[in-house]
């Protein structure tokens, strides 16, 4: 089944202990991204990756980090994880082509708690 | 900068109502558009995408379209249902670097039995 695969869905933590979710996608997608959402603030882009080893900030990206060294795996990583971090995290991905340009499929979500 | 509006924020309607949700946008140089709905507390689950060269696509008892020259697109939900309860997203994708999407807030829609 095509999907794509965030671990863990639910994660409560202490301030500053380094976390990482992960996330992976089994269609051969180009294009991956990280989004939270927050009540009252939707969506909001963190981190996205346009291939390998291409990764690039979105609107939100202070406090976190990310790499792609594999083209189905796009790991979100918190060094030192707060409070206001809290939120429901998800990743994205898609097929880029200058020709077709597709539509997004979503993982299941990460619901972070930093305590 | 792109702006995704949607309106209403949230519609409550009678079992076997036809309806419509609306979505604007302030830009219009996109390469696509797509439609979400979201269960509380869960994931994005895609049900229409259209493609900015396209003027609409349908699925089931669902019909998007796409009006790029004002901006507007809505989703007309035939017949509708209890399990059409959800929030329903409208997602813009840009027609610049970084192919960044841009989210509306949403329409909250609760269908009655």
């Amino acid at each position: 089944e095509a999907q794509v695969t965030q671990n863990p869905r639910y994660l409560i933590t202490v301030t500053g202990k380094k976390l990482t979710v992960t996330c992976s996608q089994n269609m051969n997608h180009e294009y991956m991204s990280w989004y939270r959402q927050d009540p009252g603030l939707g969506l909001r882009q963190i981190y996205y990756s346009m291939n390998v080893e291409v990764t690039d900030k979105g609107d939100v990206p202070e406090g976190y980090k990310v790499s792609r060294k594999e083209k189905r795996n796009f790991p979100l990583i918190l060094e030192s994880p707060s409070p206001n971090q809290t939120s429901l995290y998800f990743c994205a991905s898609s097929f880029l082509s200058t020709s077709r340009f597709y539509g997004y499929t979503f993982g299941s979500g990460t619901r972070l708690t930093v305590v | 900068k792109q702006e995704v509006t949607q309106i209403p924020a949230a519609l409550s309607v009678p079992e076997g109502e036809n309806l419509v949700l609306n979505c604007s946008f302030t830009d219009s140089a996109i390469y696509n558009l797509q439609w979400f709905r979201q269960d509380p507390g869960k994931g994005l689950t895609s049900l229409l995408l259209i493609q900015s060269s396209q003027r609409e696509q349908t699925s089931g008892r669902l019909n998007a379209s796409l009006d790029k020259s004002s901006g507007r697109s809505t989703l007309y939900i035939a017949a509708s249902q209890p399990g059409d309860s959800a929030t329903y997203l409208c997602a813009v994708r840009l027609n610049t670097g970084g192919f960044k999407t841009i989210f509306g807030a949403g329409t909250r829609l609760f269908v009655k039995a």
